[in-house]
Parts: C-alpha cells; structure tokens; sequence
C-alpha cells in the first residue's frame, strides 16, 4: 500500500508559471522526500525534509512539510520546459527501513 | 546515475523462464534495493539488502528473489517469469545513514513477458 498520495495526478502550466504539488500521507514519518523523474530515466532525489522542519529550499525548489495534517508540498519557481517530468514523493514506514513512494505527479511545462 | 549500472537494459523472455537482473554499484554503499515501476503504482519496493548476503523482502517479493555475495552486486531473478512481472525495474543505493535516506537510483531494466 502507498503510505504517499500525490495530488494532482497531472499538471499542465505555461513556461514562467510556478508548479504546486502535493502529497499527503497516512503514519508518523522521519521524513519526507521528493524525486524527479525524466521519461525513460531513473529517479533523482530533489530534496529531503525531517520531521522536525517545516520548510527547505533548494534552488528553484520550495518544500513545506506540515506533519499534523500528514502533507507536504512542492514548489517549483519559474518553470522551465526541462522541468517536465514526473514527481513522487516518498516517506520512510517510520521504522526507517524503507521508504514508501506514491504514485507520482505528472508535470508538463509548455514553452 | 551515481555510479550505478544495471544490465540487461531491455529483456523480452517467455513465461515461465527463469530471468536474473544485475545492479552494480561503485560507491561501496551499504544498501541496495529493487523496485518495480508500473502505471497508477509509483515504485513498489521487491527486496532489499543491508550488506552483503543480508537481505530482506519488500512489499511485493512473491516470485522474486535477491543475492548478494558482494558488497557491489545485487541480483534480482525471477524464478519463473509470469506476464504480471512485465514491468520497469530500478535498483536504487543509499548510503550508512539509514536505509530510509536519499537513495540513488540505476537507469532501469523493462522487462517484457510474452
């Protein structure tokens, strides 16, 4: 079962416009992660989030975790067209011994 | 792809064969991982190990098994390959941080079944 539930499912936006993304998830968590993943290609680690912050910043990117509704969300800034892609979060099974991915967001940036 | 190659890149086999998967690394990390990757499921995690000859079954491990005599290889073979297992595999890494760390993933094997 996914303990990660991207929403939305897809998202089509202008060259320029920001993306929002969000995920929610059901049991107590360390952390939280998002990746990216480029058709065809394997998964790259965006950014990580502990349980105990509540926003990260990585470039164009904007994490906020927000543990007592069980969610977090990404923003990315200005999107380019290479930020087409799709996005997943994942969240350990809080006994860290694995993490748990959801089914992802499809992102499309036109130009 | 951090230092993690997986082979062969493409399979087509017929139901019922015996199929391996390869991944290998070149960071020395301590664990490693098979996934699978289908639509409307994200990745769903098959076996994982913890160092060498320890492993671990993951949430979808039913017709599957893993090795590992090597701290840089991880096998993953299907012991008898049904069309359900047609599907994309990734091997992923991370380091002795903890097994729910970033991890880093291998460019993936599709596996076709017939």
């Amino acid at each position: 079962s996914q303990q990660g539930e991207e929403d939305p499912q897809a998202l089509s936006i202008q060259e320029g416009e920001n993306a929002t993304m969000n995920c929610s998830y059901k049991t107590s968590i360390n952390n939280l992660q998002w990746y990216r993943q480029n058709s065809g290609r394997g998964l790259v680690h965006l950014i990580l989030i502990r349980s105990n912050e509540r926003e990260k910043h990585s470039g164009r990117l904007r994490v906020t975790l927000d543990t007592s509704k069980k969610s977090s969300s990404l923003l990315i800034t200005a999107s380019r067209a290479a930020d087409t892609a799709s996005y997943f979060c994942a969240t350990d099974d809080f006994s860290g011994n694995k993490l748990v991915f959801g089914a992802g967001t499809i992102l499309r940036v036109k130009s | 792809d951090a230092g993690i190659t997986q082979s062969p890149r493409h399979k087509v086999t017929e139901t019922g064969t015996p199929v391996t998967l390869r991944c290998h690394q070149t960071e020395n990390h301590r664990y490693m991982y098979w996934y699978r990757q289908d639509p409307g499921h994200g990745l769903r995690l098959i076996h994982y190990s913890y160092g060498v000859k320890d492993t671990d079954k993951g949430e979808v491990s039913d017709g599957y098994s893993v090795s590992r005599s090597k701290t840089e290889d991880f096998l993953l073979t299907l012991e008898s390959a049904t069309s359900s297992q047609t599907s994309v595999y990734f091997c992923a890494i991370s380091s002795d941080r903890g097994l729910a760390d970033t991890q880093y993933f291998g460019p993936g094997t599709r596996l076709t079944v017939l």
